[in-house]
């Protein structure tokens, strides 16, 4: 079946730029979407379709895929960004979601 | 406003039967897929499976085919997600998802339940 690989921490000081990748057998031909999830609290979606982002969501967020990796991108890094992120794809030969392991954020 | 609200925690033993619910509302409940997510304590997410509650449509993840059963009640706008035999193992919060289509995004999330399974 798809594996989606990501790093298990990202850290970064506030005001810099974090990125968060997702790495998978030709994800480029996928449509990857990503998910925060702050503790204690439900998933929220940040990223669908490689690049778009959802109303309510910073433009500082933003999201690449092309080759074997996926990458979300927070510029302008904030405290209240300290999270756990995950990627999801659809793998259609098994018809079934898959997600990343999830990659958690310190901001330092 | 756009929301899924599940049912609340549960503690049960192993062996026994359980159902949890999540109730759509804000929108028109049967056009939408409804799914079920499961994250263990520590741990990541995992896709259990979907129903198309206009239909009743379902697939499920392969990690959790004949484990689990998935079920909506559209007059209600009540999507469920039930065992008959718990194990310590299912410890776990399990969230309830929202997609227009198959392979869109989960754009709406459920609170979670959260199930535990001890003897």
């Amino acid at each position: 079946s798809y594996v989606l690989t990501q790093p298990p921490s990202v850290s970064v000081a506030p005001g810099k730029t974090a990125r968060f990748t997702c790495g998978g057998n030709n994800i480029g031909g996928k449509s990857v979407h990503w998910y925060q999830q702050k503790p204690g609290q439900a998933p929220v979606l940040v990223i669908y379709f490689d690049t778009d982002r959802p109303s309510g969501i910073p433009e500082r967020f933003s999201g690449s895929n092309s080759g074997n990796t996926a990458t979300l991108t927070i510029s302008r890094v904030e405290a209240g960004d300290e999270a756990d992120y995950y990627c999801q794809v659809w793998d259609s030969s098994s018809d079934h979601w898959v997600f990343g392991g999830g990659t958690k954020l310190t901001v330092l | 406003e756009v929301q899924l609200v599940q049912s609340g925690a549960e503690v049960k033993k192993p062996g026994e039967s359980l159902k949890i619910s999540c109730k759509g509302s804000g929108y028109s409940f049967t056009i939408y897929w409804i799914g079920w997510v499961r994250q263990m304590p520590g741990k990541g997410l995992e896709w259990m499976g979907i129903i198309y509650p206009g239909d009743s449509d379902t697939k499920y993840s392969p990690s959790f085919q004949g484990q689990v059963t998935i079920s909506a009640d559209k007059s209600i706008s009540t999507a469920y997600l039930q065992w008959s035999s718990l194990k310590a193992s299912d410890t776990a919060m399990y969230y309830c998802v929202r997609q227009q289509a198959v392979q869109d995004a989960f754009d709406i999330w459920g609170q979670g339940t959260m199930v535990t399974v001890s003897s």
